[in-house]
């Protein structure tokens, strides 16, 4: 098993462009997320999905979309980029909370760096 | 929104040392989680706590979950050049039947030296 995997690994874009980074899992997991990691500020959640053809808002939404046309695969778009946008991306997915509490791991993949100038 | 801050921020100690790791809130969790980051990798659960005062042990990884669920502690026995990388405390909420949100910590980078 791949786990969760990203592509691309890097990325410089320049203001105003777009992109889409798309992440893939292979566990079979229900639940979707991407996190922006940045210093000092741990990850924060952008968008997240419960499900295929379901996403939601996170704690950043704002210049992001996402799609989640696939059980195994979320993408997340930047339409038009912004140097603030400049970051670490993190995908991760994970199954249904139960009382077995080791569903509440997140599975995280290995991180999408992304320069915006 | 929910915050978590964690302390120290950064800390360098050398090999052998013990060190205690914390993550405060103002916010109840139903949940805590530990996670290590090491460089250019996402992070990996170290381990999950979900009742107050509740003490789980990963070899010399000790971690607790307080009483009111609100704060926990990773406290690091004997460190050695291994256990270096970013430490992330994330809490957890149930914010539909079955699914869990994490909130995360701001992160305590270690570096343990020989």
């Amino acid at each position: 098993n791949a786990g969760v995997t990203q592509t691309p690994k890097f990325r410089v874009l320049k203001t105003g462009q777009s992109m889409t980074l798309l992440c893939a899992q292979d566990m079979n997991h229900e639940y979707m997320y991407w996190y922006r990691q940045d210093p000092g500020m741990g990850l924060r959640l952008i968008h997240y999905s419960v499900g295929e053809g379901t996403t939601a808002k996170g704690e950043v939404p704002d210049g992001y979309n996402v799609s989640r046309l696939k059980k195994q695969n979320f993408l997340l778009g930047l339409e038009s980029a912004a140097p603030s946008q400049t970051s670490v991306y993190f995908c991760a997915s994970s199954n249904p909370w139960n009382l077995d509490r080791s569903s509440y791991e997140q599975y995280f993949g290995p991180g999408t760096r992304l320069t915006v100038t | 929104t929910q915050l978590l801050e964690q302390s120290p921020q950064f800390l360098s100690i050398q090999e052998g040392e013990n060190l205690t790791v914390y993550c405060n809130s103002s916010s109840v969790f139903s949940s805590l989680q530990w996670y290590r980051q090491e460089p250019g990798e996402g992070p990996v659960l170290l381990v999950t706590v979900v009742t107050g005062g509740e003490v789980k042990k990963l070899k010399r990884l000790t971690f607790q979950f307080g009483d009111a669920r609100k704060d926990s502690s990773l406290h690091i026995t004997a460190a050695q050049p291994g256990d270096t990388g970013l430490y992330l405390c994330a809490g957890g909420d149930v914010f539909t039947g079955t699914a869990s949100k994490l909130t995360f910590g701001t992160g305590t980078r270690l570096q343990v030296t020989l």
